[in-house]
């Protein structure tokens, strides 16, 4: 079984700044996948990233960029030059299996200010 | 990517009624999923629907509670039965993505149990 944690409830930021949202899981498989979703207050789950477990380089998508750290199985997001639009509930998944279910973590709500 | 739209996109139901959920996508997937959110909580997957079998439950789900239908590739529906307040909560489908190593939501429908 796979268990995701996201530590952190809620987060706010002042815009153009930088934030960083964490999340560890757990697995005992060997090969897996992360993601980050976002879902703004429309309900929409949007992918941010995701990452391969199997890939040692950290992924990134313009101003998001994640720190994979596999020993510590820690798996965290850092949106850089925060825009108003990022104000969304954060979650953090795993799968083991590329097709297979998602499991999410607590979410982290996060407020970008003016 | 995949598009999904979900019917109703919100409904308030009454105690002890049952509200039928429908998920179309506009192209043909192999596994179909349904998730449950709670109110201010993370995503809790209820099944995995494939087309042509049975759809599998996860603990603490079953069906007499939350049948599921996946009569073709394109669409699947979830009946939430029997109603009661505690079934409040944001229902979503989402789809595998395939080659694509993501998966694709729906907007979700906002249920209100009275």
């Amino acid at each position: 079984a796979q268990t995701v944690t996201q530590s952190q409830p809620e987060m706010s930021v002042q815009e153009a700044e930088t934030v960083t949202l964490s999340c560890t899981y757990d697995t005992s498989e060997s090969n897996y996948y992360l993601f980050w979703y976002k879902q703004p207050p429309s309900r929409q789950m949007i992918l941010v990233i995701r990452q391969e477990a199997y890939k040692q380089q950290n992924a990134t998508e313009n101003r998001f960029s994640v720190n994979f750290q596999k020993a510590a199985k820690s798996f965290s997001l850092k949106i850089s030059d925060s825009q108003l639009g990022d104000t969304a509930m954060y979650f953090c998944a795993s799968t083991y299996n590329a097709g297979n279910m998602l499991t999410f973590g607590g979410g982290t709500r996060l407020m970008v200010k003016p | 990517s995949a598009v999904i739209s979900q019917k109703p996109s919100r409904d308030i139901c009454q105690r002890g009624t049952s509200l039928t959920i429908q998920c179309q996508v506009d192209s043909q997937v192999t596994m179909m999923f349904w998730y449950r959110q709670q109110p201010g909580q993370s995503l809790t997957l209820i099944a995995t629907a494939n087309q042509g079998s049975e759809a599998t439950y996860e603990s603490g789900f079953v069906i007499d509670k939350f049948p599921i239908s996946r009569p073709n590739l394109t669409f699947s529906t979830l009946t939430v039965s029997n109603m009661s307040p505690e079934d409040s909560s944001i229902y979503l489908c989402s789809v595998d993505g395939g080659a694509v190593l993501e998966q694709f939501f729906g907007p979700g429908t906002r249920l209100t149990v009275l």
